[in-house]
């Protein structure tokens, strides 16, 4: 079975520049996650849809962080503009359903200097 | 609000010796509580599940509600152990992770 899959796989940026990442989940899965972990931290969810409704998102903050995910299939995380505090690796997870169990893809490792 | 809290950063054993990774959570229903673990350049992936009450790779792990833990052991660490480890709470439809142990088994 073919796994989340995530790019890029890196980035680097400069603050107030802004960064766009891309998700596709295992065919299928209904729920899509975006975990944000900064190193030494564990992962902390950003927003999580149901098919392309979202079903939480209290921890993005929307001043600067947007998601969406067209057709309920494929998921961009965009950051506009970025700060410092957004270094990062940013974790997509999708699963087949709400309760079930998640898989995740390799993650994008941002850097803002 | 749900919350879980991993005191150990880091911790080193020898091989064949015992391992407990502890994990304390907070929350107000009824949890479901996960661990996953993340190996050496390999993605993050569940390892076991508290409603399975099964043994993966030799490591289980136990609600106690009275002490709100769910501690995950090994009698006899091995080398391919080492690894990221983190404890998960599902509430309230969302998926909480606390802040990871790292463990770190020596020949």
């Amino acid at each position: 079975e073919a796994g989340v899959a995530q790019s890029p796989r890196y980035k680097i940026i400069e603050k107030r520049q802004s960064v766009a990442f891309w998700c596709n989940p295992i065919s299928g899965h209904a729920t899509l996650y975006w975990y944000q972990q900064i190193l030494g931290q564990g992962p902390k969810l950003l927003i999580q849809f149901q098919n392309n409704g979202v079903v939480d998102d209290s921890q993005l903050p929307k001043d600067r962080f947007s998601a969406e995910r067209l057709k309920g299939v494929d998921s961009t995380l965009k950051i506009q503009p970025a700060k410092l505090e957004d270094s990062a690796v940013y974790l997509c997870a999708s699963s087949p359903n709400t309760n079930e169990k998640l898989f995740f893809g390799s993650g994008t490792q941002l850097s803002v200097l | 609000a749900q919350r879980v809290t991993q005191p150990e950063k880091l911790l080193s054993v020898f091989k064949g010796a015992p391992v407990e990774l502890k994990c304390n959570y907070s929350y107000s229903g009824s949890p479901e509580l996960f661990w996953y673990v993340q190996y050496s350049r390999q993605r993050l992936q569940l390892l076991l599940r508290h409603i399975s009450r099964e043994s993966i790779k030799g490591f289980t792990a136990d609600l106690n509600k009275g002490e709100t833990s769910f501690h995950l052991k090994k009698p006899f660490a091995q080398e391919e152990d080492s690894a990221m480890y983190y404890c998960a709470l599902r509430g309230f439809q969302k998926l909480v992770f606390g802040t990871g142990t790292r463990l770190l088994v020596s020949p």
